[in-house]
C-alpha cells in the first residue's frame, strides 16, 4: 500500500522567512503533485513533477523531486500572508494506461503571520 | 474552459435517503476521479474511470456507494441509503492523457447527512 507522509503537518511562520515542507512516499513513482487548498475551497494544482531531479518554481514556491530518495520538497521563500493555506502532496501510481489516481498526504496547514 | 463542474454544491439530507452527486468533467479529459475529504481520513480516492470505464473502485467504502459514467461528459456518485458518517466533501477530478497529467478538481459537493 502506497503511503505518503508530509511533515510538518502544522507550520506557523512569520512573513519574510523561508521554510520547507517535506513529502516522503513509500513506493517507486516518478509522478508527484503539489496542491494548495484554502479553507472551504477546492484543490488548486501548483506543480506536477514528472521525473527525477525535476524542479519547478512559481513565485515564492519551488518544488523538487528526488525519486531515488522518494522525497519531494516544497520550499517557500520570503513568505507572505497570502500563502497561508493547506498544502498537499500526492503521488500518482501511473502505469501507462492513464492516470491511476492520486494518494494524498495528510496536508501541511501553513499559517503565515505578519 | 469551465473546468470540472459538480452539483449540488451543498446538500443536507436525512439518514436513509438517497443522494446523487453529479460531475461534468473537462471536455477531452479522459480520466475521471471521485474523492472524498473528511477531517479524520483526509482525501481518499473512491473510484476512477478511464474512457468512461471504471478501472478501480477499491476505495468505495461500502455497497451503499455506486458510481457511473455513462458518457465522456457526465458521471454520478450515488449513496443509497445515506448515513451520517457519509458526511464529507466529495470532489470530482479529471485529467487528460499523459504527458499533460495535471489533475483538475471541481469545487466539491458538501454533503451533510443528519
Amino acid at each position: 500500500e502506497l503511503k505518503v507522509e508530509q511533515n510538518p503537518l502544522f507550520l506557523s511562520m512569520q512573513e519574510g522567512k523561508n521554510y520547507t515542507i517535506y513529502c516522503n512516499y513509500s513506493t517507486t513513482s516518478d509522478r508527484l503533485y503539489w496542491y494548495r487548498q484554502d479553507p472551504g475551497k477546492s484543490l488548486e494544482s501548483l506543480f506536477v513533477l514528472l521525473s527525477n531531479g525535476a524542479v519547478k518554481q512559481e513565485g515564492r514556491l519551488m518544488a523538487s523531486l528526488d525519486t531515488k530518495a522518494r522525497l519531494s520538497t516544497l520550499h517557500i521563500t520570503a513568505a507572505v500572508h497570502d500563502l497561508s493555506a493547506t498544502y498537499f502532496c500526492a503521488v500518482d501510481m501511473y502505469s501507462g494506461g492513464g492516470a491511476d489516481g492520486l494518494t494524498f498526504g495528510k496536508g501541511t496547514h501553513l499559517i503565515i503571520q505578519p | 474552459d469551465a473546468g470540472v463542474i459538480q452539483s449540488p454544491r451543498h446538500e443536507v439530507t436525512e439518514m436513509g435517503q438517497e443522494v446523487t452527486l453529479r460531475c461534468k468533467p473537462i471536455s477531452g479529459h479522459n480520466s475521471l476521479f471521485w474523492y472524498r475529504q473528511t477531517m479524520m481520513r483526509g482525501l481518499e480516492l473512491l473510484i476512477y474511470f478511464n474512457n468512461n470505464v471504471p478501472i478501480d473502485d477499491s476505495g468505495m467504502p461500502e455497497d451503499r456507494f455506486s458510481a457511473k459514467m455513462p458518457n465522456a461528459s457526465f458521471s454520478t456518485l450515488k449513496i443509497q441509503p445515506s448515513e451520517p458518517r457519509d458526511s464529507a466533501v466529495y470532489f470530482c477530478a479529471a485529467s487528460a492523457r499523459p504527458p499533460l497529467n495535471t489533475i483538475y478538481f471541481g469545487e466539491g459537493s458538501w454533503l451533510t447527512v443528519v
